[in-house]
């Protein structure tokens, strides 16, 4: 069975500071890894996804995810945080192929501070 | 990029009422639609995956009777909360994959049973 784990439940983070977003996940395949943001009251927006290839993979919004095998690893970073990232932060783990079925951790609360 | 729409965002019913969500792949078939529940401040719940010409597929400790699932056409998706009560009062959220392997989440409904 699939499943991912975000340890961190709540993360706050000064304007312009660095961010990293923890992601585990339990599968047992090549996973297909994504990281969703919302924002209250929204529906979810794809910030960025592995499939395969390049384990450094770039997203929207100035983010980037790293793929760890060894560590069943998918961090999620920004360099430097605008007030407008505060939102909730989702990793996701699919099957992939025909099988579109996500698992999804219980998400990261990220809080900016001016 | 792909684009889901839900309707409405926001109702308010009754208890003893049903109560039907639509969800719309805008720019893109979609043979299979997913439905989600997130309940305040946690993940998103699978609920159910509606497939175009069958059967929807209820996940375990979803009431199919409860939450009917109709998937009309290529790019429509209906849940139909039926005898509605309080504890169906959540964030309904629906999703369809679009390029291969990708979810795209439509805005969800905000649904409160009085």
């Amino acid at each position: 069975a699939q499943s991912v784990t975000q340890p961190d439940i709540h993360i706050t983070v000064s304007e312009g500071a660095s961010l990293e977003l923890r992601c585990n996940y339990s599968y047992g395949a090549t996973p297909y890894l994504f990281w969703y943001v919302q924002s209250p009251g929204q529906g979810l927006q794809l910030l960025l996804k592995y499939f395969s290839g390049d384990t450094l993979v770039q997203g929207i919004k100035g983010f980037e995810a790293e793929f760890k095998r060894s560590q069943s690893s998918f961090n999620l970073r920004k360099p430097s945080v605008h007030w407008s990232d505060a939102a909730e932060y989702f990793c996701a783990v699919g099957a992939g192929g025909v099988d579109y079925k996500l698992s999804f951790g219980a998400g990261t609360t990220v809080t900016v501070r001016a | 990029g792909a684009v889901v729409s839900q309707h409405p965002s926001r109702v308010i019913c009754k208890s003893g009422t049903s109560v039907k969500i639509e969800c719309r792949s805008l720019d893109f078939q979609a043979t299979t639609m997913f439905w989600y529940r997130q309940f305040p401040k946690k993940s998103l719940m699978l609920m159910a995956t509606s497939n175009e010409g069958s059967k929807a597929t209820y996940e375990q400790g979803v009431e199919k009777d409860k939450f009917l699932i109709n998937h009309a056409s290529l790019t429509l998706s209906t849940l139909t909360v039926t005898s509605a009560h309080p504890e169906d009062s959540s964030f309904y959220i629906c999703s369809a994959p679009a390029g291969g392997d990708t979810q795209y989440f439509g805005p969800g409904t905000r649904l409160t049973v009085l």
